[in-house]
């Protein structure tokens, strides 16, 4: 076990709205970081999370935003879903954002309909 | 740009030894991993490089050639539980920190 939960695990939504997606990191990390994974393909970064700043972007629309709490969870915010956001939305946390192993939440796959 | 390859799939026998490349074209270098993932399951940690030489861990094994721009994952006596998709990732220094860039992963299937 991980220690990094994520909630929902399963998710439908319709195009045009928003969803929030949750993480909660593993005790004693402070840096999370968010992926999207089509089927078949490796994890795409959206962003990291270190102390609750956004700690580097990968290309991804401002339509993806993020947050961390004091307690160094984190949620994934996207607006206007279009039916390309289907994927399995991932969550990694890490002790810190130089750290050498990153442990990985079960995701939450989204389908946009 | 940013780029990672690797092979797509690959087979191999149980007991045998495989080895996985990466080859990656990144600038800001800061590290580079190797995952393993099974279907439907999140990825798991294997090892981390950030120098040039070999890790070894077991009886997975993980090389770095920075120079080249080249890494392999070595697993020895292979098991049927191997059978599973291989991530390489580069950590990459961002503007305001750092990401990490997955390939697409190497799908290895273990036969008896």
């Amino acid at each position: 076990e991980t220690g990094v939960t994520q909630s929902p695990t399963h998710l439908i939504k319709t195009r045009g709205q928003q969803v929030t997606l949750r993480c909660s990191s593993q005790s004693g990390h402070n840096t999370v970081s968010w992926y999207q994974q089509a089927l078949g393909q490796g994890p795409q970064f959206i962003f990291q999370y270190y102390r609750e700043e956004e700690n580097g972007r990968g290309n991804f629309p401002p339509r993806f935003s993020g947050l961390q709490f004091p307690n160094y969870s984190s949620e994934l915010n996207v607006n206007a879903l279009e039916l390309d956001d289907s994927a399995l939305y991932l969550c990694a946390s890490s002790r810190d954002r130089g750290g050498t192993e990153a442990f990985f939440g079960q995701g939450t796959r989204l389908t946009v309909v | 740009g940013q780029n990672i390859d690797q092979p797509t799939e690959m087979t191999a026998t149980e007991g045998a030894i495989v080895q996985i490349n990466c080859t990656y074209q990144t600038s800001g270098f800061n590290g580079l991993f190797w995952y393993q993932q099974h279907a439907g399951e999140a990825p798991t940690f294997l090892s981390y490089n950030v120098l040039d030489g070999l890790e070894e861990k077991g009886r997975f094994s993980s090389f770095l050639s920075r120079s080249k721009g080249y890494s392999y994952l070595l697993l020895k006596e292979l098991q049927m539980k191997d059978s599973a998709s291989y991530l390489c990732a580069v950590r990459v220094r961002n503007t305001g920190g750092f990401k990490t860039i997955f390939g697409a992963g190497t799908r290895l299937f273990v036969k008896a």
